[in-house]
């Protein structure tokens, strides 16, 4: 079956910097994204990784590595804004979007 | 301008009643989507539809059926309403369904089931 992981819930600190990580199983690989969620809000998009190595993209980053079928998600200078759950999904080889329950990150001042 | 809409944004209603959720999208995106997020946050796609495609996640009920009027709507309903369809339906477009294309998501509908 298909499997995406990533824990349940993370906290840090205001000004810290946090690491979300991410494993996965998937029939094919077409991609990672990683949307951020605000309790009672849509997700919206952060990041896509097709291919291995890093994406930095202002104070978030995003990494892949294929063979491991690993990413992670790194946030630098934590805002209490950043507080939100942070869902993983992969791509699959039939273009379907198969996504993880989304890891909960509680930033404390 | 809101890109993805959805309304309405609450729904509460009776098992056994039939409800449709509605969904229009401006953006000029080619395929939309319908998802489920339970309790325990996980999104699960329902459907899959553009102009010439409906994919059907094959665990839906066919007590749920979507309606396309036209490329930028996708209508959502649910006959025979049970207590376990209670949930957030996300409705969600993007450029090109057979792509690695962002899917912008609607602010979703709370639907709960008495």
């Amino acid at each position: 079956g298909q499997n995406i992981d990533q824990p349940t819930e993370m906290t840090a600190t205001e000004g810290a910097i946090v690491q979300i990580n991410c494993t996965y199983q998937t029939s094919g690989f077409n991609g990672l994204f990683w949307y951020q969620q605000h309790a009672g809000e849509a997700p919206t998009f952060l990041s896509y990784n097709v291919l291995d190595g890093l994406e930095e993209k202002g104070r978030f980053s995003s990494f892949l590595s294929r063979s491991k079928g690993y990413s992670y998600l790194l946030l630098k200078e934590l805002q209490m804004k950043d507080s939100a759950s942070y869902l993983c999904a992969v791509m699959d080889s039939n273009y379907q979007l198969i996504w993880g329950a989304g890891t909960k990150l509680i930033i404390k001042p | 301008d809101t890109a993805v809409s959805q309304t309405p944004k609450y729904l509460v209603t009776q098992m056994g009643n039939d409800k449709s959720i509605k969904c229009e999208q401006n953006l000029g995106h080619d395929t939309m989507y319908w998802y489920k997020q339970d309790s325990k946050k996980f999104l699960k796609i329902m459907f899959s539809y553009n102009n010439k495609e409906l994919i059907i996640n094959e665990t839906v009920p066919n007590r749920f059926s979507p309606k396309s009027p036209d490329k930028a709507h996708l209508n959502l309903h649910i006959n025979s309403l049970e207590l376990g369809d209670s949930a957030v339906y996300f409705c969600a477009s993007s450029h090109e369904g057979r792509s690695t294309d962002t899917q912008y998501f609607g602010p979703g509908t709370r639907l709960t089931v008495l």
